[in-house]
């Protein structure tokens, strides 16, 4: 099983600034197989990145995903007060399908 | 448009079983893979389990959590996934998601099972 670890656990920032989110992974991952997703209290995942660097139809160009083997990351050029939530990666290149413990974003 | 509908969830004692379901639509569901994911209140997302499509084999991995308990089934003919669980536990009580990959994943709103007496 690949084992994800994200970081940092709580990030906090203000709006305006740059987010950086880390996710590494225990086993190389998959033909880059990682999604990243936001939730808000109450709301299923939206996702995000799959492919490690594809952006989901509709998310803002200022988010971006870069990343290959282990090392991934997720970056928020300029964060939007709505930005400000809970954040999942999952790797799904090999069965079974895990997820990150999750990065929570936080206004400073 | 996929669009991914589960039912199901509600409240039920420790020990019962439960059957959830995943209505889909906007996508050649026979052709999929579905998987189940949940999340526990207040808690981080978790894999259940997949089910390839049939032509792949059809066959299903679940988390080692749920193994052995957790039967993922498939009615291509309904556009229906479910999910069996039994002898539910107090540690089931989560939101349940079915969701598929198509040029990126896709998820139902979910549905809340909450084991109690």
């Amino acid at each position: 099983e690949i084992v994800l670890t994200q970081s940092p656990g709580t990030l906090s920032l203000s709006p305006g600034e740059r987010a950086t989110l880390s996710c590494r992974a225990s086993q190389s991952v998959s033909s880059s197989k990682l999604a990243w997703y936001q939730q808000t209290p109450g709301q299923a995942p939206r996702l995000l990145m799959y492919g490690a660097s594809s952006r989901a139809t509709g998310i803002p160009d200022r988010f971006s995903g870069s990343g290959s083997g282990t090392d991934f990351t997720l970056t928020i050029s300029r964060l939007e007060p709505e930005d400000f939530a809970m954040y999942y990666c999952q790797q799904y290149g090999s069965s079974p399908y895990t997820f990150g413990q999750g990065t929570k974003l936080e206004i400073k | 448009e996929v669009q991914l509908v589960e039912s199901g969830g509600g409240l039920v004692k420790p020990g019962e079983s439960l059957r959830l379901s995943c209505a889909a639509s906007g996508f050649t569901f026979s052709n999929a893979w579905m998987s189940w994911v949940r999340q526990a209140p207040g808690k981080g997302l978790e894999w259940v389990g997949r089910i390839k499509s049939k032509t792949d084999g059809g066959t299903t991995d679940y988390a080692a959590p749920v193994k052995g308990r957790f039967i993922i089934s498939r009615d291509d003919s309904k556009n229906t996934l479910y999910l069996q669980i039994n002898s539910l536990k107090t540690e089931d009580t989560a939101v349940y998601y079915c969701t598929t990959f198509s040029s990126g994943w896709y998820w139902g709103q979910g549905t809340l099972v909450t084991v109690s007496s």
